[in-house]
């Protein structure tokens, strides 16, 4: 059973669509990150986020924490198919060090 | 931020055989881990990486397979041991940063054959 569910798994849309990427634990974090990872990379960080309730945007992208921080969302206005990739989330746990990653969702963005 | 230098990038080994992945960093960090990522997967945490003493390893991985050194604040290596086809993955090092931030290296990617 993975710390954190990322849903869906898989998600194929049309360009200009938008698309939310979810990511649930019934444990509570000190700080989630969003990581996108393209083929043959590491994963790049988008964004961290510590607060409850915290709302962050990078361009298209809407991140939010859950006010229990125990959930995140990433939200995609007028996906591209430069968004194509695998969204990971990952959260580091109060009193730990270590970082947990869900299972990603795999995105693909059609022209 | 971390600048995060991982080698080999790739490389292709036979069964029975041992490999050592090294992982240097631009600035001293507190905390380096090693992840692996196996095909189509997401990551999963194989150790802690610390100085000056034994690594911290996550449920499911040894020390006798994976071994891993820190010898100081910038540098760790990582060895996968005895590989079997089933070690063919991505093997990631990350640091965290003073600032909590979490980086990646590129990944060492191995095939066993």
């Amino acid at each position: 059973t993975q710390l954190l569910e990322q849903s869906p798994q898989f998600l194929s849309i049309q360009e200009g669509e938008n698309l939310t990427v979810y990511c649930n634990s019934s444990s509570v974090f000190s700080s989630l990150q969003w990581y996108r990872q393209e083929p043959g990379e590491g994963p790049v960080l988008l964004v961290t986020v510590v607060t409850g309730g915290e709302v962050k945007k990078l361009k298209r992208l809407t991140f939010q924490f859950g006010d229990a921080r125990k959930d995140s969302s990433l939200h995609i206005t007028a996906a591209q198919p430069g968004d194509t990739g695998l969204y990971l989330c990952a959260g580091v746990r109060n009193n730990n060090n270590d970082m947990r990653f869900g299972a990603g969702t795999r995105l693909t963005v059609k022209p | 931020s971390a600048v995060i230098s991982q080698k080999p990038s790739r490389d292709i080994c036979q069964r029975g055989t041992s490999l050592t992945i090294q992982c240097q960093v631009d600035s001293q960090v507190t905390m380096m881990f090693w992840y692996r990522q196996q095909p189509g997967q997401s990551l999963t945490l194989i150790a802690t990486a610390n100085q000056g003493s034994e690594a911290t390893y996550e449920s499911g991985f040894v020390i006798d397979k994976f071994p891993i050194s820190r010898p100081n604040l910038t540098f760790s290596t990582l060895t996968v041991s005895n590989m079997s086809p089933e070690d063919s993955s991505i093997y990631l090092c990350s640091v965290r940063t003073p600032g909590n931030t979490i980086y990646f290296g590129e990944g060492s990617w191995l095939t066993v054959v």
